[in-house]
Parts: C-alpha cells; structure tokens; sequence
C-alpha cells in the first residue's frame, strides 16, 4: 500500500513570497490533516477536513494561509505572502474515520 | 500552553537495557494517547496507543502504561536496540467531530541506544 506522499520534499523562498504544499493521502482516507512542526517542537495541527469539508482549522492563520481538497482526495496548502516564522516542516497525515493517522515525509520550508 | 509535556529533550541508554520515556498532560478530556517515533527527514510513525479506559497496552518490546489520575503516561521499550534511536512522540486527542481524532503533540524525545 502506497503511503502519503507530498511535494516538494524541500522549498527555500524568501519573504513576502508564495509557496504551495501538495499532499496525496493514502487511498480511500477520509480524513487529511496538515501540521505545521518548528524545529524544536512536535508536530501543530492546522487544518483538518473530512472528505472535501474542513472539520477544524481553529489553528489556521487564516491571514496569510489556505488549505483545499477539491473532489475530497488531494489537498493543497498555501501560504501567501510568507514570514521568516513560518520556516518549519510541514507534514500531511490521513487517516480513516476513527483511525490512526498516517504521515507522509513531509515538506521543509525555508524562509530567508 | 504545552497540554502534552514531555520534559526530557533527550535520553542515552545502552543496547539491551530498558528505555522508559515519559510524557505528561493537563487537559483531563484527552482520552486516547498514542506515541509516534521519528527519523531524521521522515514523518512520525506510529508505534503503540492507549485508551483512557486502559491503563496497560503492550505490543512486543513495547509498553505503554497510563496513569490517569497522575495525568501521566510513560513508554517501556525493552531490551532497546540501537534501531530504536529516534525522536519519540507522546500525543494525546480528545473526543470531537464524530470519530476524527485532533492530536496534540508533546515536543518529543530523542533517544539514543548505544551499542
């Protein structure tokens, strides 16, 4: 069984600037999470949907961040315009209804 | 505010010896807990989980035992192997949104079995 899988495994941009996450949960998953982890520190969530709707994203900085799920598979999360503290990894996890929750490898964003 | 609290960034132990990891909580609606373990440039993997209503659960060289009215769990890995060097994750949810769980991490532990 293929696990998550996101991309880019790594991003440096500089603030101000755009960047986007893209994450494929593991098939028939239901739920998708994202967490944003700052070096240091376990892993935050920021947003979580249940097929293509948002059960929580009360962790959001909804200011300058976005997350989707059209059609209830993919997700994308973007950030827009970036600040030098939201250099961290961001790692996608899904899961099914009531099941653990599987990581992907997750993404490293840089902000310079 | 940390609500999972894990209060030993590290801890070095030899091959063959018992590895205990200790992790500890303030919000008394958590009801399930779970630990991940994390390599370098990898994701959290779960390893072994525990209901409120449990205060044991052991899944071969690892233990997992809770302490509700301590608000305090721990994990037992034993005998540690040097595969087991890892940062190690306590994290804890609560009921809410049906069956979806909304974890909370603590910052991790980096463990280091030596040969």
């Amino acid at each position: 069984e293929a696990g998550v899988a996101q991309s880019p495994r790594y991003k440096i941009i500089e603030k101000r600037q755009s960047v986007a996450f893209w994450c494929n949960p593991i098939s028939g998953h239901a739920t998708l999470y994202w967490y944003q982890q700052i070096l240091g520190q376990g892993p935050k969530l920021l947003i979580q949907f249940q097929n293509n709707g948002v059960v929580d994203d009360s962790q959001l900085p909804k200011d300058r961040f976005s997350a989707e799920r059209l059609k209830g598979v993919d997700s994308t999360l973007k950030i827009q315009p970036a600040k030098l503290e939201d250099s961290a990894v961001y790692l996608c996890a899904s899961s099914l209804a009531g099941g653990g929750q599987y990581f992907g490898p997750g993404t490293r964003l840089l902000v310079l | 505010d940390q609500q999972v609290k894990q209060n030993s960034p590290s801890l070095s132990v030899q091959e063959g010896r018992i590895s205990i990891l200790n992790c500890d909580y303030t919000n008394s609606m958590f009801d399930y807990f779970l630990w991940y373990k994390k390599y370098p440039a990898e994701g959290p993997t779960f390893l072994i989980s525990i209901s409120s209503i449990k205060d044991k659960n052991e899944d071969g060289r690892f233990t997992v035992f809770l302490n509700k009215s301590a608000k305090h769990l721990s994990l037992h890995i034993v005998p540690s192997q040097p595969g087991d060097s890892a940062v190690y994750f306590c994290a804890a949810s609560a009921p809410g949104g049906g069956s979806n769980y909304k974890l909370t991490f603590g910052k991790g532990t980096l463990l280091t079995v030596n040969p």
